[in-house]
């Protein structure tokens, strides 16, 4: 079965630097895009980063653009996600979600999730 | 940005009654719609997707209508395990790939 474990959360002081991971297993990663989508204490979605199956292609939501880095390393299965000059609005829990694969950037599969707590 | 605005941001039901939850885009997105369950403490469940496709294991209960930029999310008989918050995404044109702010459907 589809699992997606992200770790790397945790809390850290505005303008530092965290690093997300998720390791994925039970699908073939290497043949579908991937996402981090995040969700701020009691608030709705926000999509932040998406990165293509082969990584040549890497989009961001103008919140973290310049600040958030996503990358993956296939022959590991695993989705990072590089996060600099982390301000307090960043702080949420962090996603990594899979698409549904084919061009379609609908999300079939989640992560459990990761907090991302940004406070002095 | 294509904005989702979904309403009401609450709707109250009563078990064994039928909901119907609305989300609008800002402009077409064709039939690239995608609704997802969330549950607290859980990550969000994918439902429907190409704005009426039920996804894996969804009760038929669930049903998903409309293109363009007016959709539905129709649950027939609510169960109780239902009572959730709902999402609606497009896919259609993006970046970014965009949610509507959320219905929470609660008991009644």
């Amino acid at each position: 079965q589809v699992q997606l474990v992200e770790s790397g959360g945790g809390v850290v002081q505005p303008g530092r630097s965290l690093r997300l991971s998720c390791a994925a297993s039970g699908f073939t990663f290497t043949n579908y895009g991937m996402n981090w989508v995040r969700q701020a204490p009691g608030k709705g979605l926000e999509w932040v980063a998406f990165i293509r199956f082969d990584g040549s292609n890497k989009y961001y939501a103008d919140s973290v653009r310049g600040r958030f880095t996503i990358s993956r390393d296939n022959s590991k299965n695993t989705l990072s996600l590089q996060m600099n000059s982390l301000r307090p609005e960043d702080t949420a829990v962090y996603y990594c979600v899979k698409d549904w694969g084919s061009g379609w950037c609908f999300f079939d599969y989640w992560g459990q999730g990761t907090l991302v707590t940004i406070s002095s | 940005e294509i904005v989702m605005t979904q309403s009401p941001a609450t709707l109250s039901v009563s078990p064994g009654e039928r909901a119907t939850l609305s989300c609008r885009a800002s402009q077409s997105v064709a039939s690239n719609l995608a609704w997802y369950q969330q549950k607290p403490g859980q990550a969000p469940r994918l439902l429907i997707f190409g704005a009426s496709t039920r996804a894996t294991g969804i009760p038929a209960r669930f049903s998903g209508n409309g293109s363009g930029t007016e959709f539905t999310l129709t649950i027939s008989s609510l169960l109780s395990e239902d009572f959730a918050v709902y999402y609606c995404q497009q896919y259609d044109n993006w970046p970014p790939l965009t949610f509507g702010g959320g219905t929470k459907v609660e008991i009644k």
